[in-house]
């Protein structure tokens, strides 16, 4: 079975903090690794996907780091806002471009205090 | 571009009754996949299909069936509903990247 852990589960931080937080999946037969970002009674949006070790990617103020051989990713956002409030999700692809098939983490609920 | 739609939004059915939500996207995408998500767990596969005419089982596919009889469209069916089908399901569109979400659908069986 494979699994994908995120940490944390939740996080709570003022605005203007910057944070953090992990993505761990196997590190076998990696193909990519994808970054969602998903507001409360909306559907997830596509943050990143990242598929070499060593990418580094930004958008913004979230940038994404990934570390294939230890089987990790960071995601990090400078400078919280109120509007960075959601869950962000990672998701594993090892089966190749064939089917794109993702498994997903739990997510990191974020909240962010103004 | 509507992008990946989803019909109905909301639904409650009554057990032992059937249903057939409807996904559809206008991006020309080859693969199409339907997830359900519940409190504390991740989205989960349901449902795959890499092209019309293909369908594939993921990782909770009993008590469902799927059809994509037609490129842009991907239905999901519950031949009789149980209490533990109550979920939110989302339906999803992609190339070989990102996976393009739907808006939801929220279905109870009482």
């Amino acid at each position: 079975i494979l699994n994908v852990e995120q940490s944390p589960q939740s996080l709570h931080v003022q605005e203007g903090d910057s944070t953090n937080f992990t993505c761990s999946f196997p590190s076998s037969n990696f193909y990519a690794l994808h970054w969602y970002r998903w507001e409360t009674a909306k559907s997830p949006e596509a943050l990143f996907v990242m598929t070499l070790n060593g990418d580094e990617k930004k958008k913004g103020r979230i940038s994404a780091t990934l570390n294939t051989k230890e089987g990790y990713s960071y995601l990090y956002i400078k400078g919280s806002q109120p509007e960075d409030s959601a869950t962000y999700l990672c998701a594993f692809n090892n089966y190749g471009g064939a089917t794109n098939k993702l498994i997903f983490g739990t997510g990191t609920l974020l909240a962010v205090q103004p | 571009n509507a992008g990946v739609t989803q019909t109905p939004k909301f639904r409650v059915l009554k057990t032992g009754q059937s249903m057939t939500l409807l996904c559809a996207q206008d991006m020309n995408h080859e693969y199409m996949y339907w997830y359900r998500q519940d409190p504390g767990m991740g989205l989960r596969l349901i449902h795959y299909s890499v092209g019309e005419g293909t369908t594939a089982k993921g990782e909770v596919p009993d008590g469902y069936n799927v059809s994509r009889l037609k490129k842009q469209n991907f239905l999901l069916g519950l031949e009789s509903a149980a209490p533990s089908q109550t979920s939110v399901y989302f339906c999803a569109s992609s190339s070989r990247n990102e996976q393009y979400f739907g808006p939801g659908t929220r279905l109870t069986v009482t």
